[in-house]
């Protein structure tokens, strides 16, 4: 069956960095775009970042533009979130998903979703 | 302030009729998609495009869209149907994900 298995998180400092890590199974990994979404304590979802099924595009939300850098090895199956300069709003639980979808359908209205998520992995910013 | 507006609370007795809205102007052109999110647990998708359930959701839970605003309807609310929803689309620019701020149902 279908896994995404986010690793990586933790404490760290204010201005420290870390790597997150997110394995995939039981799909063709290399043919999906990947999202990261987060979720502070007590606030709703947030988007993160995408990346495209070959790499060839990525989008990142203002908030960690220029910090983040999200990446994949197709080979190895995983996705990663490169996470520098970090602050205390960074604190969330970060999941990975896949997206399906991805086209215009009969009334010209693009339909996409996250798919399959991961349980996430904490990353907690703090002194 | 986020692109995607919902109502942030909302109750309905067990077994009664519930519906959830999101409007934005983007969902002219991009369906929304709607997560279920519980206390402790990963989210999971809901309702996707025009009306499409996937595989696992239950039949009492539906979705529709009308000009900039989609809906989601629970019919015959049940105790496992409390949780946040979060719609989510595409931002002005087309190029981004945004989420709505959630909507926290009660069952009663």
């Amino acid at each position: 069956q279908v896994q995404l298995v986010e690793s990586g998180g933790g404490v760290v400092q204010p201005g420290g960095s870390l790597r997150l890590s997110c394995a995939a199974s039981g799909f063709m990994f290399s043919s999906y775009g990947m999202h990261w979404v987060r979720q502070a304590p007590g606030k709703g979802l947030e988007w993160v970042a995408f990346l495209r099924y070959d790499g060839s595009n990525k989008f990142y939300a203002d908030s960690v533009k220029d910090r983040f850098t999200i990446s994949r090895d197709n080979f190895k199956n995983t996705l990663f979130l490169q996470m520098n300069s970090l602050r205390a709003e960074d604190t969330a639980i970060y999941y990975c998903a896949n997206v399906e979808g991805n086209y215009f359908d009969s009334s010209a209205t693009y339909l996409e979703y996250f798919q399959h998520w991961g349980q996430g992995t904490l990353v907690t910013v703090s002194s | 302030s986020s692109e995607l507006t919902q109502d942030p609370d909302v109750s309905v007795a067990l077994g009664q009729t519930v519906r959830i809205t999101c409007q934005g102007d983007r969902l002219r052109s991009y369906y929304a998609s709607w997560y279920q999110v519980k206390p402790g647990q990963a989210p999971i998708c809901v309702m996707y495009g025009k009306k499409n359930r996937p595989s696992g959701i239950p039949d009492r839970i539906s979705g529709s869209t009308s000009g900039d605003t989609a809906s989601l309807t629970i019919t015959g609310a049940q105790a496992e149907d409390e949780a946040d929803y979060y719609c989510c689309s595409r931002d002005s620019s087309g190029t981004r994900v945004v989420f709505g701020g959630g909507t926290k149902v009660t069952v009663l």
